[in-house]
């Protein structure tokens, strides 16, 4: 089992570019989350899918910020007109059983996104 | 919205000492997860509790949902246990999106 996936590890990108960040989940798992990490907001919640459906993206910035789940085995976030405060690593997790006893989430090593 | 305060914000320990971090909740939560921040920045799954206590070797967790908060003790310290620790929880309402706390840095010296 290779855990979550995601790709690339690193990302540098010029301000009003866009970026597209992969996560491939556990293969198995029926939910997939989306956090990001910064020094000065801490690890934070962006989005999630259950089967493949949006649940809930609160988190997530409304303007530039799209997450989608085409298929059980991948996961996108992309991020329009990249500005330097998006700068973070961001953080995929899965999970067997959301809300059940399999709850467990497990995370990807994560993209660090850097915006010049 | 959703607390989770989590302290100490740092603890230095001497190797084969030992002390306990500590997250309260402010809502009702579900469960609770305590990870490992290595420096390399990976999440490590340290415990995942729906309640009770859990043990593994050094390290030890509880959770009480009544009483909103999680411990994870650390016994015998040793180098490799140097760190991030974060708790995260999941809240009683049946959104499955966990809340972490701040992370508590944690230097093991010699």
């Amino acid at each position: 089992n290779a855990g979550v996936i995601q790709t690339p590890r690193h990302k540098v990108t010029g301000k009003g570019q866009e970026a597209t960040l992969w996560c491939e989940p556990i293969s198995g798992h029926s939910a997939v989350f989306w956090y990001r990490q910064t020094i000065v907001q801490g690890l934070e919640f962006l989005t999630y899918f259950r089967n493949q459906a949006p649940i809930d993206d609160s988190g997530m910035p409304k303007e530039r910020f799209s997450a989608q789940m085409p298929n059980q085995s991948h996961s996108t976030l992309k991020i329009q007109s990249t500005q330097p405060q998006d700068s973070a690593v961001y953080l995929c997790a899965s999970s067997l059983d959301p809300g059940g006893n399999y709850a467990e989430q497990f995370f990807g090593p994560g993209t660090r996104l850097t915006v010049l | 919205g959703d607390q989770v305060e989590q302290s100490p914000s740092a603890l230095s320990l001497h190797e084969g000492t030992g002390s306990a971090l500590r997250c309260n909740f402010t809502t009702t939560m579900r469960a609770v997860q305590w990870f490992q921040q290595n420096s390399r920045g990976s999440l490590i799954n340290l415990f995942y509790l729906a309640s009770g206590t859990k043990e593994n070797g050094r390290l030890k967790s509880t959770f009480n949902s009544k009483e909103s908060y999680s411990t994870l003790h650390i016994r015998d310290a040793q180098l490799e246990d140097s760190g991030t620790y974060f708790c995260a929880a999941e809240a009683n309402y049946g959104n499955e999106k966990i809340t972490f706390g701040a992370g508590t840095k944690l230097t093991i010296k010699p």
